[in-house]
């Protein structure tokens, strides 16, 4: 069974420039989380998609905005790069509500801006 | 101060030693504790978890709860290089958010041979 997969691995910007990143979660998973990892922060979360919608963010700006598809991948996009938004950035999916939320990560993208 | 809080280490200990990873945390409605061990450029795996207070053993590792303090463990008996990694601990409380997890700093632990 194939994992979480992740798309670009590196990501190199500019200050001001927009940024992608996509998510494709394992086949039958229907959430989709999105976390910063910036080093020595650990896990910072971004956004929980479920179904299609967004169901919770986290505490990061506006500019930091994503969308699921119909087939639950998801789509990370972040606009006016700053310096900080340097990371690795970490997408997760799981069954959805379930008691415990075991979440499956991918090998994350890492974003550079220069 | 953070909901939960992890040292980031690094812990250096020698092969064979038994390791202690710790968390606290304030949030008293947490119920589902984990543990997710990430290996350098990958994304993280869950280990173990455990709900609610006590022990859950499962080969040479030991999660365990006490819910009374605020403090979760993982221990890792007989250890070995391989188990080198950043060990993050995890939580969740049943809210309007349905079981988002909180997350730990990460401990880097370095077993050395």
């Amino acid at each position: 069974e194939a994992g979480v997969t992740q798309s670009p691995t590196h990501l190199i910007k500019t200050r001001g420039q927009q940024a992608t990143l996509r998510c494709s979660p394992i086949s039958g998973h229907t959430s989709v989380y999105w976390y910063q990892q910036a080093l020595g922060l650990g896990l910072q979360f971004l956004l929980w998609y479920d179904e299609g919608e967004e169901r919770n963010r986290g505490n990061f700006p506006p500019r930091f905005s994503g969308r699921q598809f119909p087939n639950y991948s998801s789509e990370l996009n972040v606009n006016a790069l700053e310096l900080e938004d340097s990371a690795l950035y970490l997408c997760a999916s799981s069954l959805g509500q379930v008691a415990y939320n075991e979440q499956f990560f991918g090998p994350g993208t890492r974003l550079t801006v220069l | 101060q953070k909901e939960v809080e992890q040292d980031p280490g690094p812990l250096s200990v020698p092969e064979g030693a038994i390791v202690s990873l710790n968390c606290t945390y304030s949030n008293s409605a947490f119920q589902y504790f984990m543990w997710y061990r990430q290996y350098s450029r990958k994304g993280p795996e869950l280990l173990m978890y455990t709900y609610s207070s006590g022990n859950k053993e499962d080969g040479r590792f030991t999660a365990q709860v006490d819910k009374s303090s605020k403090y979760i463990s993982l221990f890792i008996r007989d250890s070995q290089p391989s188990d080198s990694a950043t060990y993050l601990c995890a939580m969740s409380a049943k809210g309007d958010s349905n079981y988002q997890l909180i997350w730990g700093a990460g401990t880097k632990l370095i077993i050395k041979p």
